[in-house]
């Protein structure tokens, strides 16, 4: 069992839906939940964190995360052409001394 | 703020040859990682260091594979000899010390051939 995994993709959405991105984790004491976007040709960056179980929203992305069924989600409402990229789903054990762990990612395209 | 300096941007070498990467992190950030990331997949952490000592090495092939970061500060990557499966983008990242924002440099872009 891989220790990150996502939904495979791609995902495709029409501008202005709803795109629901979704990771699974193996471990069950991770702490730290972090999504990542990528632009194709470009390196990670930091969107959304969280750490305990519920929702964060940010803008117009949201968080999810269910330490129990170690499931996290990002929703990104109206969505625009400029979030079409890869989002990475990243977890930690604890604190900074432990590895980052990121899945595969997941393709999204945003139609105009 | 400058961010993460990497160099070279693109090297392309043929298999068996050595290669070096070279990172600046950000002013001030203790820690530093450099991850591989293959076409088509995510990063995958080859090593972590938190000023000048390793926390964390154990996805890095030492048979091939050696990192060092003197002063901690600048990092060099290198790899000898080179295998075709090494063609990945190596990529830097600086954090502060126990911060848990990553920063990424752009990458090198490694071609074995």
């Amino acid at each position: 069992q891989k220790e990150v995994e996502q939904n495979s993709g791609p995902l495709s959405v029409p501008e202005g839906a709803i795109a629901s991105l979704n990771c699974t984790y193996s471990d069950r004491v991770s702490q730290s939940f972090f999504w990542y976007r990528q632009y194709s040709g470009k390196s990670p960056e930091l969107i959304m964190s969280i750490y305990s179980n519920g929702d964060k929203e940010d803008g117009r992305f949201t968080a999810q995360l269910n330490k129990a069924s170690q499931y996290v989600s990002l929703l990104i409402r109206d969505s625009q052409p400029s979030d079409s990229a890869t989002y990475l789903c990243a977890v930690r054990r604890g604190g900074s001394n432990y590895k980052l762990t990121f899945g595969k990612g997941t393709l999204l395209t945003v139609n105009p | 703020e400058a961010g993460v300096a990497q160099s070279p941007r693109y090297k392309i070498i043929e298999k068996r040859q050595s290669v070096a990467f070279w990172c600046n992190p950000i002013s001030g950030h203790a820690t530093l990682y450099w991850y591989q990331q293959i076409l088509g997949q995510g990063p995958k952490l080859l090593i972590q260091f938190q000023n000048n000592g390793v926390v964390d090495d154990s996805q890095l092939p030492k048979d091939r594979f050696s990192a060092e970061r003197l002063k901690g500060v600048d990092s060099t990557l290198k790899i000898q000899p080179a295998k075709l499966e090494d063609s990945a983008v190596y990529l830097c990242a600086s954090s502060l010390a126990g911060g848990e924002k990553l920063f990424f440099g752009s990458g090198t872009q490694l071609s074995v051939l």
